[in-house]
């Protein structure tokens, strides 16, 4: 098993939407609904933006939202603002007690 | 609030063993939840690489398992990394956080950079 792909990057102007996508396999992504997305700003720690495919923990904004089809999940930024700017990162649980996270896609706001 | 923070040497040499701590407040790691560990190579994405349940049962990443090992210390509230035989390639930044269910983390600590050289 390896990383789930994501692109590495996505741009977008504010007040837009801006979508990521995440694709895996029958055996993770595709296989279980947990899900999670993660953004990292510079020199920082992630922060967890979703989980279980499409729940946002409390105090994260509901521009963002998660969802899945297939094998492939996806995170959409809506209303993009200058501080969405950032690395975004999925990641799946993948059966005995293993996970996966994603490359990594860099989110630029134009 | 449940606050991370890892500590340990930010130098080791080839062959050796890195060795990291954990410390948890604001919650008991014995009580619930997962504890893991995950690193992130300079200028590269994350990678998971074990995580251990609050009852002691630990799991590893398959392309690490052969040389990790997480602990639990629940008198000091924390838990613990070792890496043997390390390379450069395990040169990263890593991080301690809680998981839930095995499949996320909530909470994350601010990350202990550990470089691999001679």
């Amino acid at each position: 098993q390896s990383a789930l792909t994501q692109p590495p990057s996505a741009s977008g102007s504010p007040g837009q939407s801006v979508t990521i996508s995440c694709t895996g396999t029958s055996s993770d992504v595709g296989g279980y609904n947990y899900v999670s997305w993660y953004q990292q700003h510079p020199g920082k720690a992630p922060k967890l933006m979703i989980y279980d495919v499409t729940k946002r923990p409390s105090g994260v904004p509901d521009r963002f939202s998660g969802s899945k089809s297939g094998n492939t999940a996806s995170l959409t930024v809506s209303g993009l603002q200058a501080d969405d700017e950032a690395d975004y990162y999925c990641g799946s649980y993948a059966g005995s007690n293993n996970m996966f996270f994603g490359g990594g896609t860099k989110l630029t706001v134009l | 609030q449940v606050q991370l923070q890892e500590s340990g040497p930010g130098l080791v040499k080839p062959s050796e063993t890195l060795s990291l701590s954990c410390a948890v407040s604001g919650y008991s790691i014995s009580s619930d939840f997962y504890w893991g560990w995950i690193r992130q190579p300079p200028g590269k994405g994350l990678e998971w690489v074990g995580s251990i349940y609050h009852s002691g049962s630990s799991y590893y990443s398959p392309s690490l398992k052969s040389r990790v090992t997480i602990s639990l210390d629940t008198s000091k509230n924390h838990f613990s990394l070792r890496l043997t035989s390390v390379t450069a390639a395990d040169t990263a930044v890593y991080y301690c956080a809680r998981g839930l269910s095995g499949s996320f983390f909530d909470y994350w600590g601010q990350g202990a950079l550990v470089t691999v050289s001679s």
